[in-house]
């Protein structure tokens, strides 16, 4: 299966500011997708990442707030703009190169907006 | 809306007791149910992909039913270890769709 690095592990941001997470697959896949967990919730989805194409952002999400890149097929960021306290999540990127195994999560992003 | 819910919300069991938690789902449009570990501070893993109405799954002590037509799966581990505290998540997906909508999980504490 594959292997995703996510950076940072966890941060503690003030508001107003921005912070961007990174996505490295060991392989090529065709989506990524990011996923937040607010405390309490479970996993939402916030966006599917396609390579050449602008990401599809699910309801309630937009892009101005949670901008996206896919600069190729091993690669995404997910960037969550202008920071309020509400944005303290854990934000994760998932793959599913095979899909009858499962998705592979990365070991998510532990985001605290003070 | 498309609802996964996850019951109990938390457990506390002894080590050696057996447990087990559910997992309900939409029954239209099913393709998969995901069952996921998640242990603090690292990634969910995969447990178990199931697709098949009647299907049964088994990984070492843990194993998982599933029942498409009525729109639920049941999680259960045998001889609970300490080692078994974790978040447990199940995830379906439909026929039209590759993402997931997850449920909020079971978070399970094994006392030794």
């Amino acid at each position: 299966s594959a292997v995703i690095s996510q950076k940072p592990s966890r941060d503690i941001c003030q508001r107003g500011t921005s912070l961007t997470i990174q996505c490295q697959v060991d392989s090529q896949v065709t989506m990524m997708f990011w996923y937040r967990q607010q405390p309490g919730q479970s996993l939402t989805l916030i966006a599917t990442a396609n390579q050449g194409s602008e990401a599809t952002y699910e309801s309630g999400f937009v892009i101005d707030k949670f901008p996206i890149s896919r600069p190729n097929l091993t690669f995404s960021t997910l960037t969550v703009s202008n920071m309020s306290p509400e944005d303290s999540s854990i934000y994760l990127c998932s793959v599913d190169p095979m899909r009858a195994y499962g998705y592979t999560f990365g070991s998510g992003t532990r985001l605290t907006v003070v | 809306i498309l609802n996964v819910e996850q019951s109990p919300q938390s457990l506390h069991v002894q080590e050696g007791d057996s447990t087990n938690f559910t997992c309900s789902f939409p029954s239209s449009n099913f393709y998969a149910l995901h069952w996921y570990r998640w242990e603090t501070a690292k990634s969910p893993e995969a447990l178990f992909v199931m697709t098949l109405n009647g299907d049964e799954k088994k990984k070492g002590r843990i194993s998982a039913t599933l029942n498409t037509k009525e729109g639920y799966s049941y999680l259960y581990i045998k001889g609970s270890q300490p080692e078994d505290s974790a978040t447990y998540l199940c995830a379906w997906s439909s026929g039209s769709a590759r993402q997931l909508t997850f449920g909020s999980g079971t978070q399970l504490t094994v006392l030794p």
